[in-house]
């Protein structure tokens, strides 16, 4: 079945430095890949996504490119800042008719420092 | 900008006892889902609601589970007899659609906690 896997965390990173989570996934057909972030205290939300293989999803500074080849969905980021302490989720959703459930990988928490 | 809700955000239950998790979806959305996260693991699928009737459910939704729109604004998910693993964080969403251009936006999650 389908399944992502991503780093673990936790992730600490000083402010400014540049920030790589790894996320790979197995899926059937084409997948659509996310990235999702929880902030303290607050429900998930959509950071960015990529539908199509070599489609680059981008918002607030991060990025991540959908690379059918490697099946991989990193997040990067130049530079951080310490507000961009959160928990990242990588999600695929499956093939269109495979109906709208996200599948998730474990999650992996940031923690900036100024 | 509108939002999902959901109440309570913290449920301390015995186990066995019967547990009602509500959710607020935003109002024009028509496809609900809930996800569960036990501390520590992945976000897991339970449930997908469309139409006033399931549309998916993964493995974990067993008869213990039921989910319901009562009044055509809230979506609740139901638990009848809880169990210590029960114990877990719980996210509801819902989107405009269910192809992957329609995101899904969650709320900020229901920790559940049974002894």
């Amino acid at each position: 079945g389908n399944s992502v896997t991503q780093m673990e965390g936790p992730v600490t990173l000083s402010e400014e430095a540049f920030l790589t989570i790894n996320c790979t996934y197995t899926a059937t057909g084409y997948p659509s890949l996310f990235w999702y972030v929880q902030y303290p205290g607050e429900g998930l939300q959509l950071l960015l996504k990529a539908t199509k293989a070599d489609d680059k999803g981008s918002n607030k500074g991060f990025e991540a490119t959908y690379r059918k080849e490697t099946t991989s969905f990193h997040l990067e980021k130049g530079s951080v800042q310490v507000s961009d302490s959160a928990v990242y989720f990588c999600a695929l959703s499956g093939h269109y008719n495979q109906g709208g459930k996200l599948i998730f990988g474990q999650g992996t928490e940031l923690s900036v420092k100024p | 900008e509108p939002e999902v809700t959901q109440t309570p955000s913290h449920q301390v239950t015995q186990m066995g006892q019967e547990v009602i998790l509500r959710c607020v979806p935003i109002s024009n959305h028509l496809y609900f889902y809930w996800y569960r996260q036990i501390l520590g693991q992945k976000v897991e699928f339970l449930v997908s609601f469309y139409n006033n009737e399931i549309s998916e459910k993964s493995e974990i939704f067993d008869d213990q589970f039921s989910v319901e729109r009562p009044d055509g604004s809230n979506f609740t998910l139901k638990i009848r007899s809880t169990k210590l693993e029960d114990s877990a964080m719980y996210f509801c969403a819902s989107s405009v659609g269910t192809a992957s251009s329609y995101e899904q936006y969650f709320g900020p999650g229901t920790r559940l906690t049974v002894t």
